[in-house]
């Protein structure tokens, strides 16, 4: 079964520093994937998505995500964060069995303080 | 503006009582969605719906409905049933085509109490 791995359930940063959030898949067939951002009490709004060709994927807000092969991986960054940026991050990858289902990882909390 | 809207935002309800989630989109989507967010657990699927009178359960399908009897709308009732329904409840749509990703409504938080 295709499922996600998000390995931090939070991360601590200051505003203007880098950060990366990770994500770890892991699928036998075709992968799409995705990062979407959930701000407090909202829905979730997509960041970026990754459906095939080139490996780096830019998304809105700054943010962008790599996609690796080899290492099962589609790590999400941005070179410099925001305040506004504190939120919750979910990595999630599409089955397609019939039907598009996702399913995603657990989620990482950004904290970006003054 | 195109989107999906949910209501309400914030729902109270006694233990034992049935509640309806109202989810209506005008994206023009065929299938339809319905997850349940818990504290460090993710989004878990409850129900789907490809087409309109035609819907699947999801993961987490135990003691809740649905029904898709207009394309715009896909209701879901949380019954007496669910052991635990206090939870965040997100509707999401898709055009079902290979490139576009699922949109999702704002939510719905019901506290059972």
């Amino acid at each position: 079964a295709q499922s996600v791995t998000q390995l931090d359930s939070q991360v601590p940063v200051f505003e203007e520093a880098p950060v990366e959030l990770r994500c770890n898949y892991s699928s036998s067939v075709s992968v799409y994937l995705f990062w979407y951002v959930q701000y407090p009490n909202q829905g979730l709004q997509l960041l970026l998505k990754y459906l095939s060709g080139s490996t780096l994927v830019k998304g809105i807000n700054g943010f962008e995500a790599e996609f690796n092969k080899s290492q099962t991986s589609f790590h999400l960054r941005k070179p410099s964060v925001h305040i506004s940026d504190t939120a919750e991050y979910f990595c999630a990858v599409r089955v397609d069995t019939g039907f598009q289902k996702l399913v995603f990882g657990t989620g990482t909390r950004l904290l970006v303080s003054p | 503006d195109g989107g999906i809207t949910q209501s309400p935002k914030y729902l109270f309800r006694k233990e034992g009582q049935n509640v309806t989630l109202s989810c209506e989109q005008n994206l023009n989507h065929d299938a339809m969605y319905w997850y349940r967010q818990d504290p460090g657990q993710g989004l878990r699927l409850i129900y789907y719906s490809q087409i309109v009178n035609d819907f699947q359960k999801g993961d987490i399908a135990e003691g809740y409905s649905v029904s898709r009897e207009k394309k715009e709308s896909f209701p879901l009732t949380v019954t007496s049933a669910q052991k635990n329904p206090t939870a965040f409840y997100l509707c999401a749509s898709t055009s079902g085509r290979i490139n576009n990703e699922q949109f999702f409504g704002p939510g719905t938080r019901l506290t059972v109490l």
